[in-house]
């Protein structure tokens, strides 16, 4: 079975642009999670997504969303972008709805900012 | 934020030798997971032990969980140079209901397995 892919690997924006990433889950998971990833602060909860609806999020500002579709499939956007938020985005999918089903992770998309 | 915090922040040790390491947290949780990350890379699972549980074994890891003093610790025996990555306890934090995905991790322990 193929595990939790995202794309682009690497991405390099200028200070004020917006960006685009893409999560494909595990086939069957549904649940879709992101955190972003920084030296300074860690790994860092954005939110998750279940059947297409946002159930939960983490202490960002506005200019971080994200969606799914019906396949599951994820996207998040940074509009705006800066410097502060290169990062390591990464996603993860899980099969259950509760607490107690481990996260799969993706190797994420690293976004340099410049 | 970072709601744990790992013990130590650097474990350097030969091949064949344990490794252990400790991790604290401050709320009240549903589930402590442990995961492994190499350089530059995603995470992977390694054990979930539940709030309920005070030892869990998966292979050469052992997991111990002590909601009294809200800390865990992680050994992995017989260390191989493979084991080299950033291992990363997360809580799932229990505030009523279910945290949807939302993980809290401590900062990690950066361990190198010598050959």
């Amino acid at each position: 079975k193929a595990g939790v892919t995202q794309t682009p690997r690497y991405l390099i924006k200028t200070r004020g642009q917006q960006v685009t990433l893409s999560c494909s889950p595990i086939s069957g998971h549904r649940s879709v999670s992101w955190y972003q990833q920084t030296p300074g602060q860690g790994l860092q909860f954005l939110f998750e997504y279940f059947s297409e609806t946002q159930r939960n999020k983490g202490n960002f500002p506005g200019r971080f969303s994200g969606r799914q579709f019906s396949n599951s499939r994820s996207e998040m956007n940074v509009s705006t972008l800066e410097l502060g938020d290169s990062a390591l985005y990464l996603c993860a999918s899980s099969l259950e709805q509760g607490d107690n089903s481990p996260l799969h992770f993706g190797n994420g998309t690293r976004l340099t900012v410049t | 934020s970072q709601q744990g915090e790992e013990d130590p922040q650097a474990l350097s040790i030969q091949e064949g030798e344990n490794a252990t390491m400790n991790c604290s947290y401050k709320t009240s949780i549903n589930n402590l997971q442990w995961y492994r990350q190499n350089s530059g890379r995603g995470l992977v699972h390694l054990i979930l032990i539940r709030s309920n549980e005070r030892e869990k074994h998966s292979g050469r890891l052992r997991v111990t969980l002590d909601t009294s003093k809200k800390s865990s610790s992680l050994l992995i025996t017989a260390s191989r140079a493979a084991d080299t990555a950033s291992y990363f306890c997360a809580t799932a934090a229990n505030a009523g209901g279910t945290s949807y995905g939302k993980l809290t991790f401590g900062q990690g322990t950066i361990l190198t397995v010598h050959p």
